[in-house]
This record gives structure tokens, sequence and C-alpha cells, in this order.
């Protein structure tokens, strides 16, 4: 049991180019979301996801895409990265009903 | 106005000591609590839920305070290991919006 997994561990772009954040669960869990964390803001919510085919946007949501194919996949695609995108970028799932979020070890990426 | 908000600190108390974070919060429709434990370049990792009628779990207490809109985490009996990064989080009345803290930090001197 795997738990969160993400990758890449670590990233830099350059400004508009575009790539995709992996990121998988093995929980079987309905709910997963992503979250950027810059330093004095805290986490904020991009994207989250209830369930396949199901996504909805956070707080944040602008410069990000996501899809949800599978229960256990949530990719989250930046098309024409900025350096205003530079930042620690973690995946998490809940199970239904459940209080806890399960947090992957996170994706730190740069934009120049 | 941000929808959660916490003294960033830092916090310095030496073993043993009793130290006390609190969290406000601005959504009055806020329906779940949590604390959150962040160590340093690592992901969180959830410490406990805050429930209505305060809960306790060994050296570490959590209050809600739904009237005045504040959380706090008292932790009793401080370790070397609680230094951390504490955060205070949020979900409101749908249960798939999680608002974080910007954290409280807390170092644990020998």
């Amino acid at each position: 049991n795997a738990g969160v997994t993400q990758t890449p561990k670590f990233q830099v772009l350059k400004t508009g180019q575009s790539m995709t954040l992996q990121c998988a669960q093995d929980m079987n869990h309905e709910y997963m979301s992503w979250y950027r964390q810059d330093p004095g803001m805290g986490l904020r919510l991009i994207h989250y996801s209830v369930g396949a085919g199901i996504t909805d946007q956070g707080e944040v949501p602008n410069g990000y895409n996501v899809s949800r194919s599978t229960t256990e996949d949530f990719p989250l695609r930046l098309l024409s990265a900025a350096p205003s995108q530079t930042s620690v970028y973690f995946c998490a799932s809940r199970g239904t009903g459940e209080d806890t979020q399960y947090f992957g070890p996170g994706t730190r990426l740069t934009v120049l | 106005r941000k929808e959660v908000e916490q003294d960033p600190g830092p916090f310095n108390v030496p073993e043993g000591a009793t130290v006390a974070f609190n969290c406000t919060y601005s959504n009055s429709a806020s329906q779940s609590f949590f604390w959150y434990r962040q160590d340093c370049r690592k992901e969180p990792k959830l410490l406990m839920s805050v429930y209505s009628s305060g809960n306790e779990d060994g050296r570490f207490t959590a209050q809600l305070n739904r009237a005045s809109q504040y959380i706090s985490l008292l932790i009793r009996d401080s370790k070397l290991s609680d230094s951390a990064t504490y955060l205070c989080v949020v979900n409101r009345w749908d249960g798939n919006q999680f608002y974080f803290g910007t954290g409280t930090s807390l170092t644990v001197i020998p």
C-alpha cells in the first residue's frame, strides 16, 4: 500500500512550457485534490474531484487543468507555465465520509 | 479576509512546557475542523480532528468555540519531536473545500 504518490519530486520549467504533475493513490479513495503551498500563504486548493469523471475548481484554479478518468489517478496540467506558478504542489486523497486527507510527498516546481 | 488565520509564531519553548495555539475562521458555515502537522519540507499529516465537545489525544487537546469562531490546540509536556509547523484546517458545509491556515511554527528546545 503506497498511499499517495507524486511524480516528479522536482521540476524546473521555462516560462511558457507545459507539463503534467502526476498523482496516484491506491486506497480506492473517491476524493482527490491538488494544493499549492507558498511561503506565507498556506496551502491553497487548486482543483478537486469527488470521483471519476467529476472535477471542480478550488480557490486558485487559473492556469491549471485537471481530469479524473480513473479512481486512482488525478493529474494536474500546467498549459503554459508562469513564474507565479513556482511553488510546492501537494496532491491529497480522502475516503468518503472520512476526516483524514492523505497527502503525497509533494512536487517542487520552479518556473524560470 | 482570509478564511483561516493563525499566528505564525515562531514559538520556542523548553522541553516539558505547555504551549497553546489558536486559530480563527471567518465563515460561520464551516462544518469540520482539523489540526495538521507538517515537518520541514514534508507533507502535512492529520494530527487530530476537532469536535464541538472538545477532544483529547494523549498530550494534545483540541477545542472548538463556534460562537467566537476559533479553534485551539494545547500541547502538554512538550517533546523535542513536537517541533514542527501546526496547520489549522477548516472545511465548508459541502465537505469538499478545505481551507488551511498559514501554520504556526513550534520549536521545542532541550
